[in-house]
């Protein structure tokens, strides 16, 4: 049990466009969702907090209007990059909380190209 | 949280046992010791936490030492697939808060 599905695996955009990630809990309810953001031969880091029905709280530098998530349900949280950069070529991973009994699941990432 | 120490990397024989250090000299009495590991480009996979008592799953084992200033994560026969990143990560059971990654140990399991 405890599934967390992280779609697409990975993608491939051009700059200026957007870029939708779904993160979706299979057999649990999530109301706390992470998402975490991972360059080559670096650790993950936290970028925002996902709460449902709630707005997004970010880590310091994220952008809000950059990174737009939205948690409308117990069961999906999605993280849009918005007009995409090179840069923000990536490896994003969301996580969600099993409160009910308490552990961390992950996705299997998303890795983002942006060309 | 507290702070926790890694080696960046071991090596390891396959077939051996992998025994993997984690300091957290600042760790609180309610504070657990959770291992993931991350092998390349997939998700965190969680292995196996404890308070003070050491554990075993199926995956491994937690050795606590007395004073839980140190722990070891032990692979009891290590395979290819078990290299990996391993993350140890200290923190309150029950808090809603993010999970925050070091740099762990790079484990290489050689042929």
């Amino acid at each position: 049990g405890a599934v967390v599905s992280q779609h697409p695996s990975r993608v491939i955009c051009k700059s200026g466009t957007s870029v939708k990630i779904e993160c979706r809990s299979l057999d649990f309810q999530a109301t706390t969702m992470f998402w975490y953001r991972q360059f080559p031969k670096k650790s993950l880091m936290l970028m925002a907090t996902s709460n449902e029905g709630s707005k997004a709280t970010y880590e310091q530098g994220v952008e809000k209007d950059k990174f737009l998530i939205n948690h409308a349900s117990l069961t999906l949280s999605t993280l849009t990059v918005t007009s995409a950069h090179p840069e923000d070529s990536s490896f994003y991973i969301c996580s969600a909380l099993r409160q009910e009994a308490w552990g961390y699941t992950f996705g299997s990432g998303t890795r983002l190209t942006v060309v | 949280d507290a702070k926790t120490t890694q080696p960046p990397s071991m090596d390891c024989a396959e077939g051996r046992a992998a025994n993997l250090p984690c300091n957290h000299s600042t760790i609180s009495g309610n504070e657990y010791v959770y291992w993931y590991r991350q092998i390349h480009s997939q998700g965190p996979q969680y292995i196996i936490h404890g308070l003070k008592n050491n554990e075993t799953n199926e995956m491994a084992s937690l050795i606590i030492t007395e004073d839980r200033k140190s722990s070891t994560l032990i692979l009891p026969h290590a395979t290819l697939r078990d290299t990996a990143v391993y993350y140890c990560i200290v923190r309150v059971s029950g808090s809603a808060r993010q999970l925050t990654f070091g740099s762990g140990t790079q484990l290489t399991v050689l042929p």
